[in-house]
């Protein structure tokens, strides 16, 4: 069975800090997507990560696919309240499972107070 | 062009009944997916179908079903509802499948009484 599993489960910080929420799997991903949720919405793509080593910057968000494609990160800087949400880690092609299917976590609660 | 959307946004069903939750995806996808999700929980795979055909089930009893039509819209059948069967159903589409970037609708939310 194909797992993915995210770190922390939650997080409050101050605005200002900087945060990693981690995405780790024994599960080799050929492709793993980022998700951002707020309450009483679907989950909103931030970012597709496919190449092993990958680094990709979204403004003050950084993504980085691991060199074996098992597990990811995302580092936020200086955090503000608008950041506020439910981030999501989803696996794409992991092999031994189904190809028709995302993989997701179990989420990063993220609450930052101004 | 619309996201996808999801009809009806909200629902209240008692044990046994049953339910069909609608989809429609952005218009030129193809494939479409269907998740449940449960509070505290990340979204889990119900069923993808790409160009009409069944490409991926998950791990979900007989009870749920589901069909894509010729305009691609697609429909979730869940039968002998249960109480565990309360959760947001999400309805995912893309140009052909999930190495491609999902765009979600806001999802149904499915209450069981």
């Amino acid at each position: 069975t194909q797992l993915l599993e995210q770190s922390p489960q939650f997080l409050s910080i101050q605005e200002g800090e900087n945060l990693t929420v981690y995405c780790n799997s024994s599960s080799v991903f050929s492709s793993l997507q980022w998700y951002r949720q707020e309450p009483g919405e679907g989950p909103v793509l931030l970012v597709t990560v496919v190449t092993g080593g990958e680094v990709k910057k979204l403004k003050r968000l950084t993504f980085q696919f691991g060199d074996a494609r098992k597990d990811s990160s995302l580092h936020i800087t200086a955090a503000q309240p608008g950041d506020t949400g439910l981030y999501l880690c989803a696996g794409a092609g992991g092999y031994g499972g189904s190809q028709g299917n995302l993989i997701f976590g179990k989420g990063t609660k993220l609450s930052v107070k101004p | 062009d619309a996201g996808v959307t999801q009809s009806p946004t909200h629902l209240i069903k008692t044990r046994g009944q049953h339910v069909t939750l609608r989809c429609s995806p952005i218009s030129g996808h193809k494939s479409v997916s269907w998740y449940q999700q449960v509070l505290g929980q990340g979204p889990q795979f119900i069923f993808q179908y790409y160009e009409k055909e069944e490409r991926g089930r998950g791990n979900f009893p007989d009870r749920f079903s589901a069909r894509q039509f010729p305009n691609y819209s697609s429909e979730l059948n869940v039968n002998a509802l249960l109480l565990g069967d309360s959760a947001l159903y999400l309805c995912a589409s893309s140009l052909r499948g999930v190495n491609q970037p999902q765009h979600f609708g806001d999802g149904t939310r499915l209450s069981i009484l």
